[in-house]
């Protein structure tokens, strides 16, 4: 099956600060990669839809500036979390569309914890 | 807009048993995918399977297969032969042609008892 790697797995940060999340396609190229948010026992959220060579598309309510998403290879999608807060600690998570069926592998997901 | 309802919040079954957890969904598209995803403790998102709505046999996969109604908008999963290992969330989810992103249930969690 597809492999999606992201990076790092766990972080805790201060207040403040920004914190980058990494989204890698291992074994195929991938033009477009969504980025979730999970909160604890609860389902995912879309937050924004990774394009490469272009924008992302935000959803309804999602802050464009502090989420910053750069999707800059076939193969690789950042998320920046920008001064972040401790409401934004949360269970991110990447995934990307392979295949005719359009089927989303996921990444392992990354927990943030903001103090 | 799309949407997908899980209405069993939390199921549990004996190991050897056989469960189904129910979904529905609403979409105005005509072609569309739906999919089953299980996210162990781990919290890894892992694909248990998927159906194409025009195809109208059942998807099956190994112990897992689904009862698709497309008429009735449902598309239920079936765990057949229930393991230790199959306890996890189980999610519907959606495929959005246009946006090509997925719209998920609420989710509902499963134990597998001993």
């Amino acid at each position: 099956g597809a492999v999606v790697s992201q990076h790092p797995s766990r972080v805790i940060c201060k207040s403040g600060t920004s914190v980058k999340i990494e989204c890698r396609s291992l074994d195929f190229q991938a033009t477009t990669m969504f980025w979730y948010r999970q909160f604890p026992k609860q389902s995912l959220m879309l937050m924004a839809t990774s394009n490469e060579g272009s924008k992302a598309t935000y959803e309804q309510g999602v802050e464009k500036d502090k989420f910053l998403i750069n999707h800059a290879s076939l193969t690789l999608s950042t998320l920046t979390v920008t001064s972040a807060h401790p409401e934004d600690s949360s269970f991110y998570i990447c995934s990307a569309p392979r295949g005719l069926q359009e089927t989303q592998y996921f990444g392992p997901g990354t927990r943030l914890l903001v103090l | 807009a799309q949407t997908v309802t899980q209405s069993q919040p939390e199921m549990s079954v004996q190991e050897a048993e056989t469960v189904t957890l129910s979904c529905t969904y609403d979409t105005s598209e005509s072609n569309y995918y739906l999919f089953w995803y299980k996210q162990p403790p781990s919290r890894q998102m892992i694909l248990v399977i998927r159906q194409e709505a025009y195809k109208q046999q059942n998807a099956t996969e190994n112990r897992f297969s689904v009862n698709f109604q497309k008429a009735a908008k449902s598309f239920s999963l079936k765990i057949s032969d229930s393991q230790l290992g199959d306890t996890a969330m189980y999610f519907c989810a959606l495929h959005n042609t246009g946006r090509r992103a997925l719209t998920f249930g609420s989710g509902t969690r499963l134990q597998v008892q001993p």
